[in-house]
């Protein structure tokens, strides 16, 4: 069974389109992450939600809105695509409690969503 | 905020022998962890190893150790007996307590090549 899971796993759409990438972990982890890595690898935290509530927001364009249904999902959607988006995006998630608690600090990662947008 | 610097973007090393990949980090913060992640082509990130700050005892994992120097802020990653499926992207990574959430700052990468 996977872990952390999202869909698709490749993205490819035009420029101005909306689109929205799913993640789903079955590990029954309180937080929640995106991260993105650009074209030169490079991976940046974007948002983290603990039991479906916003406590990470770095310094992403207001096009980017993540939704937490629940503490299982994280979806992220993007409005108004534009060329500098493409990229690769990971969700992850983690338990919460005592970072000093044994495994707790450890992040799973998805297989990743590579967006290509043209 | 934190930074993490991995000096050297690419590397390669010869099967069966043994590699260090280096990396140090900024931060102000005294409790901590660091890890090591890989990427390979798959593009999925896997946990390698992690290092707890207060730990003085350096942390390893099979064929992997690092080398952890608090007051140097240093945290080298030593793989030993390299073998093809070594070769990866390695990323560095510090992570911060910040209330719930464990907020990961990543290095931008050694890209490691193990040669037959």
């Amino acid at each position: 069974d996977t872990a952390v899971s999202q869909t698709p796993k490749y993205l490819v759409t035009q420029m101005g389109n909306d689109k929205s990438i799913k993640c789903e972990q079955n590990l029954g982890h309180d937080t929640m992450y995106w991260y993105k890595q650009d074209s030169k690898k490079f991976l940046k935290i974007m948002f983290s939600y603990n039991n479906k509530e916003l406590i990470i927001n770095e310094t992403v364009p207001n096009r980017f809105s993540p939704k937490s249904p629940d503490k299982a999902h994280l979806n992220l959607h993007i409005n108004s695509l534009e060329l500098g988006d493409s990229a690769v995006y990971f969700c992850a998630s983690s338990p919460s409690g005592s970072l000093w608690s044994g495994t707790k600090n450890i992040q799973y990662f998805g297989a990743g969503t590579r967006l290509s947008v043209l | 905020a934190q930074t993490v610097t991995q000096s050297q973007p690419e590397m390669s090393v010869q099967e069966a022998e043994t590699v260090t990949l280096s990396c140090t980090y900024d931060t102000s913060e005294n409790n901590y962890y660091l890890f090591w992640y890989k990427q390979p082509p798959s593009r999925q990130m896997i946990l390698v190893i992690r290092q707890e700050a207060y730990k003085q005892q350096n942390a390893t994992e099979n064929r992997f150790s690092v080398n952890f120097q608090k007051a140097a802020k240093s945290f080298s990653l030593k793989i030993s007996d390299s073998q093809l499926g070594d070769t990866a992207m390695y990323f560095c990574a510090f992570m911060k307590h910040t209330g719930s959430a464990r907020q990961l700052t990543f290095g931008s990468g050694t890209q490691l090549t193990v040669l037959p």
